[in-house]
């Protein structure tokens, strides 16, 4: 079974300050990717930030990066300089590659942005 | 260039009644994916469609049906409704040549079932 958990139904963070975002997944595959996406109020999926399993190099996307490890199935998301504008639901979301985009997603993080 | 569009915007039906949603996928992009995304809760896949045919499904009951038209719209279709369907329905395309991230999501569509 594939499976993506995160364990922080809420967090909050100071204006400025930087957070972190954890996200586990379990799968038998070998060759995939992992997400990380942005749900405001307005309920748009927003993709923040992904990675390709085959690269060991940690992705990153101005403010945000990721902590990719691999062996461990951990993937997750650091934000930096946290602004207002970051507050939402952030969920992340893996995709083996064989599945043609169906895409399994964790039960999401809230985030709160303190100023 | 439109991104993916859904309507309608939300729905109220009653239980046992039919609903249909529609989603148009964004220009260029042919297969349309449809996700159930319940209150407090991560969205789920239902199915995929491509060359007007469904190509994936997820473990969803044959009550939820959908179809691809020529233009790569889609329809998402959902019989004998039960309270339990009250969910935000989103729609994303993709298109097979492209990497996984250029799969873009609609605003979603609001089902209340009462």
């Amino acid at each position: 079974a594939q499976t993506v958990t995160q364990s922080q139904p809420e967090m909050s963070v100071q204006e400025a300050e930087t957070v972190t975002l954890s996200c586990t997944y379990d799968t038998s595959e070998s060759d995939y990717y992992l997400f990380w996406y942005k749900q405001p109020p307005s309920r748009q999926m927003i993709l923040v930030i992904r990675q390709e399993a085959y690269k060991q190099q940690n992705a990153t996307e101005n403010r945000f990066s990721v902590n990719f490890q691999k062996a461990a199935k951990s993937f997750s998301l650091k934000i930096s300089d946290s602004q207002l504008g970051d507050a939402a639901m952030y969920f992340c979301a893996y995709t083996p590659t064989n599945t043609g985009n169906q895409f399994y997603f964790g039960t999401g993080t809230s985030l709160t942005v303190i100023p | 260039d439109a991104g993916v569009t859904q309507s309608p915007t939300h729905l109220i039906k009653t239980r046992g009644q039919q609903v249909t949603l529609r989603c148009s996928p964004k220009s260029g992009h042919d297969t349309v994916s449809w996700y159930q995304q319940a209150l407090g809760q991560g969205p789920q896949f239902i199915f995929q469609y491509y060359e007007e045919e469904e190509r994936q499904r997820g473990n969803f009951p044959d009550r939820f049906s959908g179809h691809q038209f020529p233009n790569y719209s889609s329809e998402l279709n959902v019989n004998a409704l039960l309270l339990g369907d009250s969910a935000l329905y989103l729609c994303s395309s993709s298109s097979p040549g492209l990497a996984p991230d250029t799969q873009y999501f609609g605003p979603g569509t609001r089902l209340t079932v009462l």
